[in-house]
């Protein structure tokens, strides 16, 4: 049973515009929540995170916010780049769960320049 | 600037053959865990540990053993390798005041991908 879905394998974006990537959580007892970016052939790297008390938090470029009442967290990129093409995968932690942290399957974001 | 390294970064081994794949971290951090990434199922957790000599199973332990003998070094073993276990396996380390503070935040090595013929 996933408690962290991203439904979108692969995601196309156009250099410039906004990229939109969707994770769903069935545990609302989530504490926080985390994006990591991954190239191929290198380990994940932590992008962003969010606690569940908030329902935003911006960092430059990277924008993720958070939907208790639909379980829904989306992170925004703008303007997108060609660098930012990689696999983005959601993750949550639940503090009582000694904090490790559960994974989605990642969606494949392709900025085409 | 390597903080969490992964010895093998390609391993070709054969079915039943005995694995162990290395990881060490250089920042003092208590928390070690072992991962696997495969296509659509993303990133599950193996194995993790909170201290030395001290080990947890995670969601998918079923073929792996793990040990931590010193604190900035855990090593995965798959006693039988079988070719359902080839993969991408990401190790990750991280600090335990983070999850108490904030998020906790994994460090991730660059991964070594395993194939079992």
């Amino acid at each position: 049973d996933q408690q962290v879905k991203q439904n979108s394998p692969s995601l196309s974006v156009q250099e410039g515009r906004i990229s939109i990537l969707n994770c769903d959580y069935t545990n609302s007892m989530f504490d926080y929540f985390l994006w990591y970016k991954k190239y191929p052939a290198e380990g994940p790297t932590f992008l962003i995170s969010i606690s569940s008390i908030k329902d935003k938090n911006e960092d430059g470029r990277f924008t993720v916010f958070l939907n208790k009442s639909a379980k829904h967290l989306s992170l925004h990129i703008v303007p997108s780049q060609p660098g930012d093409s990689a696999v983005y995968f959601c993750a949550a932690s639940l503090r009582e769960y000694g904090n490790k942290l559960v994974f989605g399957a990642g969606t494949i974001l392709r900025v085409k320049s | 600037d390597v903080k969490v390294t992964q010895s093998s970064r390609y391993l070709v081994k054969r079915t039943g053959e005995k694995v162990f794949l290395e990881c060490v971290q250089d920042m003092d951090h208590e928390n070690m865990f072992w991962y696997r990434q495969d296509p659509g199922l993303g990133l599950r957790l193996i194995y993790f540990s909170y201290d030395v000599k001290m080990k947890e199973k995670g969601d998918i332990p079923e073929g792996y053993s793990v040990s931590r003998e010193k604190k900035e070094r855990f090593s995965l073993i798959l006693e039988s390798a079988s070719t359902n276990q080839t993969s991408m396996y990401l190790c990750a380390s991280s600090s335990p005041g983070q999850g108490i503070t904030g998020a906790n935040v994994l460090t991730f090595g660059a991964g070594s991908r395993l194939t079992v013929l």
